[in-house]
């Protein structure tokens, strides 16, 4: 069974700080990760996605690392900012053209406090 | 920049009420999806379409019906509503459904069934 586990459940950090949020994942055949921002009250936004040959993505402060090998991803974020408070979702993709072949993480809850 | 729209946002149901979910896109994208988001639980895929007139059953569709009369619109449809029914349920949009697409996601609609 495709599989996408998160670590932390929660995180509360400091302004200015940096975090690393943790996705392992058991999706078979893979083809792609993407890492989604989703703020209180809104729907999942996308920040990066990786596929198979690709190991490092960044977008602005957030980057997404990908060890196909171990199947682990992490999701680094620097110089926290408040607007960073956010639940953080990976999600990976399976090699279906018909796309409902997502598998959704949990999701990591970061709060970031002044 | 619209994007996708659901309506309601908020909705309270007694159990045995049926309710449509209204969901619009207006990035022209062929593939529409419903999901609902349990707390602490990765979206599960509740029906998906590819194109006007076609919908296909995702992982969890009983107690669900949708339609798909235009590219645009992508109502879903409880019909006597369970308490198991009480969750967040997300509509989102992709352009042609493959994995490096991403998803557009509306910003939900919140529903408890009393």
């Amino acid at each position: 069974k495709n599989q996408v586990e998160q670590s932390p459940q929660s995180l509360i950090i400091l302004e200015g700080k940096n975090c690393t949020l943790q996705c392992n994942y058991t999706v078979s055949p893979f083809s792609n990760l993407r890492w989604y921002k989703q703020d209180t009250g809104r729907g999942p936004v996308s920040l990066t996605i990786m596929t198979f040959s690709e190991n490092t993505k960044s977008n602005g402060r957030y980057t997404a690392t990908l060890d196909a090998d171990t199947k682990q991803s992490s999701l680094h974020i620097t110089a926290s900012q408040l607007s960073d408070s956010a639940s953080y979702i990976c999600v990976v993709s399976a090699t279906d053209n018909a796309g409902n072949m997502l598998t959704f993480g949990g999701g990591t809850r970061l709060m970031v406090k002044p | 920049n619209a994007g996708v729209t659901q309506t309601p946002k908020f909705r309270i149901l007694k159990i045995g009420q049926s309710m449509t979910l209204q969901c619009t896109q207006d990035m022209n994208h062929n593939y529409m999806y419903w999901y609902r988001q349990d707390p602490g639980m990765g979206l599960k895929l509740i029906y998906y379409s590819v194109g006007a007139g076609i919908t296909d059953k995702g992982e969890v569709p009983n107690g669900y019906n949708v339609s798909r009369s235009t590219t645009e619109d992508f109502p879903l449809r409880l019909e006597l509503a369970a308490p198991s029914q009480t969750s967040v349920y997300f509509c989102a949009s992709s352009y042609n459904g493959r994995p490096n697409q991403p998803q557009h996601f509306g910003d939900g609609t919140r529903l408890s069934i009393l």
